[in-house]
């Protein structure tokens, strides 16, 4: 039972440019969040898609934009990319029976911004 | 915003000692969980503890909730070496996004 993995692992990009990462769930989960984790500091929401749908966004600019695929998979795209987005980029997936339930999350994307 | 601020900030102790560490949160919770981060990769989940529970426990885990005072503590017994890592609470407030804490780094001398 594969667990959630994402890609790339790591990520080097210039100031203005646009990242594409990418995201697939544990088996049986259809629901995907994404996080940024800047340095020493706790995970911070992004947003969660669920159904092909941004469900929740946490306070991130419109920069930051995602999609679920049929299959559950997902992407997060980040445009006009600046310093402060440097960061541990963490998806995380989960079944959705309700509201908030374990989430699971993959080994990350690190980026880089130069 | 970080919602739980995890006590203390850093933890250092011996291999076999019980390393104990708090997350205090500010508002009403669904539920709380505890995960742990090494290096900087992925978190691993831990232990959910839902806000009608006051007590759980897996393997060397023991997990607290007082939703009185917004608190929940992790305690681990018999540490390892392995256990150095990063720990982190994340609390669920009725909506679907997790709020995660500060986190408390804790280092487990052989």
């Amino acid at each position: 039972d594969a667990g959630v993995t994402q890609s790339p692992t790591h990520l080097i990009k210039t100031r203005g440019q646009q990242v594409t990462l990418r995201c697939s769930p544990k088996s049986g989960h259809d629901t995907v969040s994404w996080y940024q984790q800047a340095l020493g500091q706790g995970p911070q929401f992004i947003f969660q898609y669920y159904e092909e749908e941004e469900r929740q966004r946490g306070n991130f600019p419109d920069r930051f934009s995602g999609h679920q695929f049929p299959n559950y998979s997902s992407e997060l795209n980040v445009n006009a990319l600046l310093l402060g987005d440097s960061a541990l980029y963490l998806c995380a997936s989960s079944l959705s029976r309700g509201s908030t339930d374990t989430q699971y999350f993959g080994p990350g994307t690190r980026l880089t911004v130069l | 915003s970080q919602q739980g601020e995890e006590d203390p900030q850093a933890l250092s102790i011996q291999e076999g000692e019980n390393a104990t560490m708090n997350c205090s949160y500010k508002t009403s919770i669904n539920n709380l969980q505890w995960y742990r981060q090494n290096s900087g990769r992925g978190l691993v989940h831990l232990i959910l503890i839902r806000s009608n529970e006051r007590e759980k426990h897996s393997g060397r885990l023991r997990v607290t909730l007082d939703t009185s005072k917004k608190s929940s503590s992790l305690l681990i017994t018999a540490s390892r070496a392995a256990d150095t890592a990063s720990y982190f609470c994340a609390t669920a407030a009725g909506t679907y996004k997790y709020i995660f804490g500060t986190g408390t780094r804790l280092k487990v001398l052989a």
